[in-house]
């Protein structure tokens, strides 16, 4: 049963510190997005990767986010420092090219 | 941009009724539409699409309808299940870059 992973589940930090959120794609999917989901802006995307190469950051607020494909098999997002309004569930989501994203379950990052 | 809007922002319905979830979206150029269901503390997951060359398509209890002219696609549900109590998202893609999604439906189906 193919599924895209995420870690960890649930994240509680404090203001200023580095969040590091890891995703393993479903094997053969090229493509990575990384979406964050609040109650407030619904579901954001914030970047994606094709064939572990930057398609599109814009989502992403630069100076403390950033987004990396280390290889195939690992994504991760990294906030630093991180502040109370990043608090959200963040999703990895993984696909073939023009296919749909599949979902992670998420990571739910609460940030004191 | 791609901008999407979904209406209404919640439902609720008796067991066995009908349910009808509507989005539009602003970008000609979108050409695929899939739905995505999530439940409580999952991520979302698809449940059906449908592409811009196509005006419906049914799945089940399932069925998606398409008007590229109005630029509006609609979800309904049939038979309404406890189980499918979730909170459902439209989406819009041109040629599967860039999903943006709309802001959700939250469904409740009453027993």
């Amino acid at each position: 049963d193919a599924r895209v992973t995420q870690t960890p589940r649930h994240k509680v930090t404090e203001m200023g510190q580095e969040v590091t959120m890891r995703c393993q794609p479903i094997l053969g999917h090229n493509t990575v997005f990384w979406y964050r989901q609040t109650m407030m802006q619904g579901l954001e995307l914030l970047a994606y990767f094709r064939n572990r190469a930057p398609l599109d950051d814009s989502g992403m607020p630069k100076d403390r986010f950033s987004a990396e494909m280390p290889d195939a098999t690992l994504a991760t997002l990294k906030i630093q420092p991180s502040e109370p309004r990043d608090s959200a569930v963040y999703f990895c989501a993984s696909g073939l090219h023009s296919g749909n994203p599949f979902f992670g379950p998420g990571t739910r990052l609460t940030v004191l | 941009g791609e901008n999407v809007e979904q209406h209404p922002s919640t439902l609720s319905v008796q067991e066995g009724d009908s349910a009808v979830i509507k989005c539009t979206y602003s970008d000609s150029a979108s050409n695929y539409f899939p739905w995505y269901k999530q439940e409580l503390g999952k991520g979302p997951q698809l449940i059906i699409d449908i592409r811009s060359n196509v005006g419906e398509k049914k799945d089940q209890r399932i069925a998606v309808t398409l008007n590229k002219t109005a630029k509006h696609f609609s979800l309904h549900i049939t038979e309404t299940q406890p189980e499918d109590s979730a909170v459902y998202f439209c989406a819009a893609s041109r040629g599967g870059q860039n999903f943006v999604f709309g802001p959700g439906t939250r469904l409740s189906v009453l027993p």
